[in-house]
């Protein structure tokens, strides 16, 4: 079965620091695996995902995250945060019937 | 591209009635929808898939008669919650998915409450 782990329930950078929010997976077969951000109050809005192509993915709003089989992790980072960067994160993996798993989150806090 | 778009955005209600919630893929035909519903705090819990033209399938625990979900276009999904209570509250979001099924586009969420 695919499940995610984030590790640390809140993660707080200061203003134009790097950001780096940790996901690990399982998976019994190649994995798809997902970031979404989630801001207040509102839905889901896709970062970046891997499906097997390249191993380094990059998202919108700067975010990138690399797919390390031999750690089973897909980490996000972002070399300079911003204010707006202020959200809750989600590490997904696709499990069976195209269903995802999320992981608990990761509320980012960002420091002026 | 990818819009989904859910209505309302919230919603009030009294304990005993129901309530329905639409799901709609603006943009693209979703072959896929599935209903999650988020507690205060917490990650997003997989209610049930649906596939347009047959019966949802629910994960364990859910209450199909209680959720009742119809995926009758290939643009439009429904979620009634019947006669809620408050332990119902919660925030409902829904997501689609196109015909190669490799991303989940999500709508904006509904919140309910249950008075």
């Amino acid at each position: 079965a695919q499940s995610v782990t984030q590790l640390g329930s809140h993660v707080s950078v200061s203003e134009g620091a790097l950001v780096l929010l940790r996901c690990n997976y399982s998976s019994s077969v190649p994995p798809y695996l997902f970031w979404y951000v989630q801001y207040p109050n509102q839905g889901l809005q896709l970062l970046l995902k891997y499906t097997s192509a390249a191993t380094l993915v990059k998202g919108i709003n700067g975010f990138e995250a690399e797919f390390k089989k031999s750690e089973t992790s897909f980490h996000l980072t972002k070399p300079s945060a911003h204010m707006s960067d202020a959200a809750e994160y989600f590490c997904a993996v696709r499990a069976y019937g195209n269903k995802l798993v999320f992981g608990a989150g990761t509320i980012l806090r960002v420091k002026s | 591209g990818a819009v989904v778009s859910q209505h309302p955005s919230w919603v009030i209600c009294k304990s005993g009635t129901s309530v329905k919630i639409e799901c709609r893929s603006l943009d693209f035909q979703a072959t896929t929808m599935f209903w999650y519903r988020q507690f205060p705090k917490q990650s997003l819990m997989l209610m049930a898939t649906s596939n347009e033209g047959s019966k949802a399938t629910y994960e364990q625990g859910v209450e199909k008669d209680k959720f009742l979900i119809n995926h009758a276009s290939l643009t439009l999904s429904t979620l009634t919650v019947t006669s809620a209570h408050p332990e119902d509250s919660s925030f409902y979001i829904c997501s689609a998915s196109q015909p190669d099924g490799e991303t989940q586009y999500f709508g904006p969420g509904t919140r309910l409450l249950v008075l």
